[in-house]
């Protein structure tokens, strides 16, 4: 039971190059997010899904785009990155507004 | 909008102190409240999840409690370890276009001093 994965771990991008960063989950939970962590600061939420099909926009959700086409993949794009993308992405899973969420180890990017 | 506060930001204690940890956030329309710990370039970890119906909840060395009225909850932690150090993050669940996602402070960096 591996909980939630991210992969890449790291990873540098030259500005204006895209990726997919990868959120895999095995808890069968239907709700997931991703949220960036910048240095000092607190986690903010980029987008999020409460189901295969379903997604929705967080705070900071441009320069971003998701898909959900099952339960257990949510991928993050970045289409065209900038240096402001900067950050470490984190995606989460929890089965229900009542229970504690689960988090991945992180992805950190460097946009150059 | 939800905002969490975490005081302080950092903390240094010595080996063996009892020490409080203070979240505060400025609406209490909150489903529940969930403390985490995040060692350097790592993930989160889950320490203690309060509903909001609840006051406190207990693991091991950790104690955190929840006033929603007044908007605060603290992390007590007993007799510290220098395997303490981390930061610890205080995040709240809130209603948000249909969904519940966590809002976050910013952390508190707490170090242990052998």
């Amino acid at each position: 039971n591996a909980g939630v994965t991210q992969t890449p771990k790291f990873r540098i991008l030259k500005i204006g190059q895209s990726m997919t960063l990868q959120c895999t989950q095995d808890m069968n939970h239907n709700y997931m997010y991703w949220y960036r962590q910048d240095p000092g600061m607190g986690l903010k939420l980029i987008y999020y899904s409460v189901g295969a099909g379903i997604t929705d926009k967080g705070e900071v959700p441009n320069g971003y785009n998701v898909s959900r086409s099952t339960t257990e993949d949510f991928p993050l794009r970045l289409e065209l990155a900038a240096p402001s993308q900067t950050s470490v992405y984190f995606c989460a899973t929890v089965v229900g507004f009542d229970t504690e969420a689960f988090f991945g180890q992180g992805t950190r990017l460097t946009v150059v | 909008k939800q905002e969490v506060t975490q005081i302080p930001a950092a903390l240094s204690v010595p080996e063996g102190e009892n020490l409080v940890l203070n979240c505060s956030f400025t609406d209490s329309a909150i489903y529940n409240l969930q403390w985490f710990r995040q060692d350097p370039g790592k993930g989160l970890t889950s320490l203690l999840l309060i509903q909001s119906s609840q006051r406190e909840q207990t693991s091991g060395r950790l104690n955190a409690s929840l006033d929603k009225s007044s908007g605060r909850s603290t992390l007590y932690i007993a007799a510290s370890q220098p395997g303490d150090s981390a930061t610890y993050l205080c995040a709240v669940r809130i209603l948000y276009s249909g969904n519940t996602p966590l809002v976050f402070g910013k952390g508190t960096r707490l170090s242990v001093i052998a």
